[in-house]
């Protein structure tokens, strides 16, 4: 069975700072997609980032990068340069390109941004 | 830029009652999904639908739950007789087609049954 593990409840870091968030993941499948989504407090879930497994180079997103380890199935958040309004919560996700698409979440990371 | 949007924000219920939870999809999209999670908990995903029907479903779908497109922009879920463990954020999603689109939420609607 497919599980997506965030082993960091919550996380702390200091605006401008950078910060990484972990997540680690289990499959058997070869050709998936990984996902970060971030929550703002009473907001709806937007995707922040995504990588396709069979992609060796790590995706970015202006302050957003991850750092994909396939071997080791971990799939770990970077935010450069903190903003407050980085603060919510953040939800590793997979999925894999067949049928319905369903994606399977981590539990998550509240982040918090201190000025 | 189009939303998915859900009403109500919050819903209290008693135990045993009926509640329709409604989203409206972004309107060219063509793949429905509910995902709920409990407070403190990940989450889940509930069930998938396309073409009018359920394409997917979850164990945690079971008879007490049902879905529903009534008219072509509204989809809902169906909650037939509540229960306390039902409570939760319920989160609909949307998706155009194609494997490589992905997933657009809605804000959620929080359940509570007492």
């Amino acid at each position: 069975a497919q599980t997506v593990t965030q082993s960091q409840p919550e996380m702390s870091v200091q605006e401008a700072e950078t910060v990484t968030l972990s997540c680690t993941y289990d499959t058997s499948e070869s050709d998936y997609y990984l996902f970060w989504y971030k929550q703002p407090p009473s907001r709806q879930m937007i995707l922040v980032i995504r990588q396709e497994a069979y992609k060796q180079q790590n995706a970015t997103e202006n302050r957003f990068s991850v750092n994909f380890q396939k071997a080791a199935k971990s799939f770990s958040l970077k935010i450069s340069d903190s903003q407050l309004g980085d603060a919510a919560m953040y939800f590793c996700a997979y999925r894999i390109p067949l049928g319905t698409d369903k994606l399977i979440f981590g539990t998550g990371t509240r982040l918090q941004v201190f000025p | 830029e189009p939303e998915v949007t859900q009403t109500p924000s919050h819903q209290v219920t008693q135990m045993g009652q009926e509640v329709i939870l409604r989203c409206v999809p972004i309107s060219n999209h063509l793949y429905f999904y509910w995902y709920r999670q409990i407070l403190g908990q990940k989450v889940e995903f509930l069930v998938s639908f396309y073409n009018n029907e359920i394409s997917e479903k979850s164990e945690i779908f079971d008879d007490q739950f049902s879905v529903e497109r009534p008219d072509g922009s509204n989809f809902t879920l169906k909650i037939r007789s509540t229960k306390l463990e039902d409570s939760a954020m319920y989160f609909c999603a949307s998706k155009r087609g194609g494997s490589y689109n992905e997933q657009f939420f809605g804000p959620g609607t929080r359940l509570t049954v007492l």
